[in-house]
């Protein structure tokens, strides 16, 4: 059984660009998670998709925005790109979302803006 | 809202010693605990949790955890670890109920001493 995939593996923008970062959740789960994993921050929660509708944001500028499909696959789009925004961006997915549920991660997408 | 502490950022111990890897919450409801390891170039999975019941909690690999509701601690033990063992590990927390988001502590890097 296919696990968690992103892409792309690496992404190289520019300060200002806008990127859009793909995940295609285990197949049966619903529920899709967007972290950023900056050096030394651990992850921070971005945002949360489950059954196509956002269910939980976290503490991000609205430039951080995505969307979930009818197959459950998300994107993540990131506009207006700042220096800061380079990061590992992790996505993860689970069986719904009423709460303990196990994560399953993706590899991620180093995101380098320069 | 909820967080985690990792106050240990590295943790050296040298092979078949015991380690322990400290862990502190602050939430004013019910909480759900987990413990997720980050091995070298591979994405997280899942170690242990906590939903309810038994405080002492064991998980894959040798590992355990012990939730303390008075000392709002979920540390994790192993009696004897490995040279596979070396990893990054998070901590993390969720308030039980639909949708909470679950939020990840900064990791605590585990390297094992041949």
């Amino acid at each position: 059984e296919a696990g968690v995939t992103q892409s792309p593996t690496h992404l190289i923008k520019t300060r200002g660009q806008q990127a859009t970062l793909r995940c295609s959740p285990i197949s049966g789960h619903t529920s899709v998670y967007w972290y950023q994993q900056a050096l030394g921050l651990g992850l921070q929660f971005l945002l949360w998709y489950d059954e196509g509708e956002e269910r939980n944001r976290g503490n991000f500028p609205p430039r951080f925005s995505g969307r979930q499909f009818p197959n459950y696959s998300s994107e993540l789009n990131v506009n207006a790109l700042e220096l800061e925004d380079s990061a590992l961006y992790l996505c993860a997915s689970s069986l719904g979302g009423q709460g303990g549920e196990k994560l399953f991660f993706g590899s991620g997408t180093q995101l380098s803006v320069l | 809202a909820q967080s985690v502490t990792q106050l240990d950022s590295q943790v050296p111990v040298f092979e078949e010693a015991p380690v322990e890897l400290r862990c502190n919450y602050s939430s004013s409801v019910s909480v759900y605990l987990f413990w997720y390891v980050q091995y070298p170039n591979q994405g997280l999975q899942l170690l242990l949790k906590y939903l309810s019941g038994s405080t002492l909690v064991k998980g894959i690999n040798g590992f355990e955890a012990e939730f303390n509701k008075s000392q709002t601690s979920f540390h994790l033990r192993k009696p004897s670890v490995h040279i596979s063992d070396t990893a990054e590990y998070f901590c993390a927390v969720t308030r039980s109920g639909g949708y909470q988001k679950v939020t990840f502590g900064t990791g605590t890097k585990l390297q094992v001493i041949p």
